[in-house]
């Protein structure tokens, strides 16, 4: 069982908005900065969202995060084919002097 | 350009040992925190160790604490994973992958980018 939750899939149609939801606790997600990764099939994970919110240059702002509590959301609007990946939350956890991530959120776009 | 590229992957027998290494080019190596992180067949990410940029520092998974030993060589620009007592469930894809901001191992800025990643199949 991955420390972080995360819903095991979503999906919605082309162009619309879909957001996937990462759980945590106050060691993990509660005081430490939250990223997200995509994975492409057949490909290596690519950092999306870091410090909660922030997006790396290259990413669109379809994609958002966000981090309230112990839970943190990742948003992306404007549902195109290409963005049917796997999607993981990660973050330090301080008590466990371990990095941990979300068991991933397959989403598929009908 | 940043570039990590892994090596040493392959087949080996349980309890047996393989070398992983991680190439970098096109940063500071010593200057940022470096990550191997593995994906079993079909599975999840798993984060496995960390080391800060000067080496002094090292985390491991619980999964794998006492069994791999990881550390860098910042005048080669590489980073190692060292595996014994390799058992089936160490059967994955393994990642390393660099600190977007910092030398120290910590959550800001998160792990970017990754190399390629590479096989490791553990089995008699």
């Amino acid at each position: 069982q991955s420390v972080l939750t995360q819903p095991p899939s979503v999906s919605a149609t082309p162009g619309q908005k879909v957001t996937i939801s990462c759980s945590g606790t106050s060691s993990n997600v509660g005081i430490n900065f939250v990223s997200w990764y995509q994975q492409l099939p057949g490909s290596a994970p690519t950092l999306l969202i870091y410090d909660n919110n922030k997006r790396p240059s290259g990413i669109p702002d379809r994609f958002s995060g966000s981090k309230s509590g112990t839970s943190a959301t990742l948003g992306i609007t404007g549902l195109q084919t290409g963005d049917e990946a796997d999607y993981y939350c990660a973050t330090w956890d301080s008590s466990l002097s371990a990095w941990v991530f979300g068991g991933g959120t397959k989403l598929t776009v009908l | 350009e940043v570039q990590l590229l892994e090596s040493g992957g392959g087949l080996v027998q349980p309890g047996g040992s393989l070398r992983l290494s991680c190439a970098a080019s096109g940063f500071t190596f010593s200057n940022f925190a470096m990550y191997w992180v593995r994906q079993a067949p079909g599975k999840g990410l798993e984060w496995v160790s960390a080391i800060s940029g000067s080496g002094r520092s090292t985390y491991y998974a619980d999964s794998v604490k006492g069994r791999f030993t990881i550390s860098r060589d910042n005048a080669k620009n590489t980073l190692y994973l060292q595996m014994n007592s390799l058992r089936g469930d160490d059967t994955a894809v393994y990642y390393c992958a660099k600190s977007a901001i910092a030398a120290a191992v910590m959550a800001a800025g998160g792990l970017d980018p990754w190399g390629q990643g590479t096989l490791v199949t553990v089995s008699s």
